[in-house]
């Protein structure tokens, strides 16, 4: 098991509704992203902050944003729901910039009715 | 940016026998190629991985091999077993790029006893 943790496991939102999703990195990772996996697809790139900034960014709208914190853990903060945000929403997180492996954590379901 | 394709989207294989999939990138900058298996539920782990100045890894019954100049590469798994079977994503990233991993579409190995 990775020491990414992520919260909650399930949610359950409605459609305009706003949520915030939280991930704590793996002690001494300062970069974590954040993807969001359709059911049968492969996780798309979201977003990904390294020491508190935003660095890089995937094909997403404005309505999905974060946060790094001091401490490294992260939120993604979606407004407006929509149907097709209901995902599995997945944090990796690795040491640096430059590092090899990325560490998932287990996900978020979001189901949006 | 980046794309990834990977093939084939499923693989059904009896125990004992090799699976190949493979995968084609089109960014050439790409420098770092992992190989990650998810089960139902649970969270991506690399089984295995690339760099851009390698051109084959083995780790037991996996393997990875790199064409650079064709921009592609394939995982093999020899001597399957029922529990390979899951999905299996390949993904690419830039240099200096953290966690920002570019995934494939994903490919569902069964493997029958």
């Amino acid at each position: 098991e990775t020491g990414v943790t992520q919260s909650p496991t399930h949610l359950i939102k409605t459609r305009g509704q706003q949520v915030t999703l939280r991930c704590s990195s793996q002690s001494g990772h300062n970069t974590v992203s954040w993807y969001q996996q359709a059911l049968g697809q492969g996780p798309q790139f979201i977003f990904q902050y390294y020491r508190e900034e935003e660095n890089g960014r995937g094909n997403f709208p404005p309505r999905f944003s974060g946060l790094q914190f001091p401490n490294y853990s992260s939120e993604l903060n979606v407004n407006a729901l929509e149907l097709d945000d209901s995902a599995l929403y997945l944090c990796a997180s690795t040491n640096d910039r430059v590092a090899t492996e990325a560490f998932f954590g287990q996900g978020t379901r979001l189901t949006v009715v | 940016g980046e794309n990834v394709e990977q093939h084939p989207s499923t693989l059904s294989v009896q125990e004992g026998d090799s699976a190949v999939i493979k995968c084609t990138y089109s960014d050439s900058a790409s420098n770092y190629f992992p190989w990650y298996k998810q089960e139902l539920g649970k969270r991506p782990q690399l089984i295995i991985d690339i760099r851009s100045n390698v051109g084959e890894k083995k780790d037991q019954r996996i393997a990875v091999t790199l064409n650079k100049t064709a921009k592609h590469f394939s995982l093999h798994i020899t001597e399957t077993q029922p529990e390979d079977s899951a999905v299996y994503f390949c993904a690419a990233r830039r240099p200096q790029a953290g966690t920002a991993l570019i995934f494939g579409k994903g490919t569902t190995l069964s493997v029958s006893s």
